[in-house]
């Protein structure tokens, strides 16, 4: 158990749907990532938020839209994606710009696969 | 931008036996850290090292050690007394910090995925 735990685990869309990938941690992070694992790409940095701000958006199409309500909490909405976008999506946190440099702590990501 | 380049794909060592797997970076920054992070087969993402740049001692945890060549831009991790739980994707990263000290973005190579036989 890392301290930050993803829900759901695994997940099975159509090109159709609307889902919300949801991150959360409780080790007083200030910092939280979502990162892309495919075979192709292995962990592609997508966003980054620092203090609830986005401080990096890897050119990562509009269909995924990150939310980060506070730094506790980070959510990505999926909408209309393709069957390309299947793979693991991992959520980390980390101290961030308001601490001292530290480890990134990861989730157990979850599954998407989209049909 | 920051890259990380780990050149070996797969590698495989004989329990009991050293290994040491290879990673080398590119950045104009000067304060950052390094991670060595192993994923294993549930997929959870477990760190296994990390080096402050500032720092000219190079770390180790119990039987994992780094080479840490700052100038060469060139971070091994050396397995020492291998056991079959090792056997994992390995992945190199690089956290750029902040002048405050504060961490960015972690970026990392493509893996090597290592396998410990009996």
């Amino acid at each position: 158990e890392t301290g930050v735990t993803q829900t759901p685990r695994h997940l099975v869309m159509g090109m159709t749907n609307k889902k919300s990938l949801k991150c959360e941690q409780h080790l007083g992070h200030n910092a939280m990532y979502w990162y892309k694992q495919s075979a192709k790409k292995p962990l592609e940095l997508m966003f980054v938020y620092n203090f609830k701000e986005q401080t990096e958006n890897n050119s990562v199409p509009s269909r995924f839209s990150p939310e980060c309500p506070n730094s506790s909490h980070l959510f990505l909405h999926l909408h209309t994606l393709q069957p390309e976008d299947s793979a693991l999506y991992l959520c980390a946190s980390s101290q961030g710009r308001g601490g001292w440099g530290t480890e990134a702590f990861f989730g157990q990501g979850t599954r998407l696969t989209v049909v | 931008a920051q890259t990380v380049t780990q050149s070996q794909p797969e590698m495989s060592v004989q329990e009991a036996e050293t290994v040491t797997l290879s990673c080398t970076y590119d950045t104009s920054e000067s304060n950052y850290y390094l991670f060595w992070y192993k994923q294993p087969p549930s997929r959870q993402m477990i760190l296994v090292i990390r080096q402050e740049a500032y720092k000219q001692q190079n770390a180790t945890e119990n039987r994992f050690s780094v080479n840490f060549q700052k100038a060469a831009k060139s971070f091994s991790l050396k397995i020492s007394d291998s056991q079959l739980g090792d056997t994992a994707m390995y992945f190199c990263a690089f956290m750029k910090l902040t002048p405050q000290g504060g961490s960015e973005k972690l970026v990392f190579g493509k893996g090597t995925k290592l396998t410990v036989n009996p």
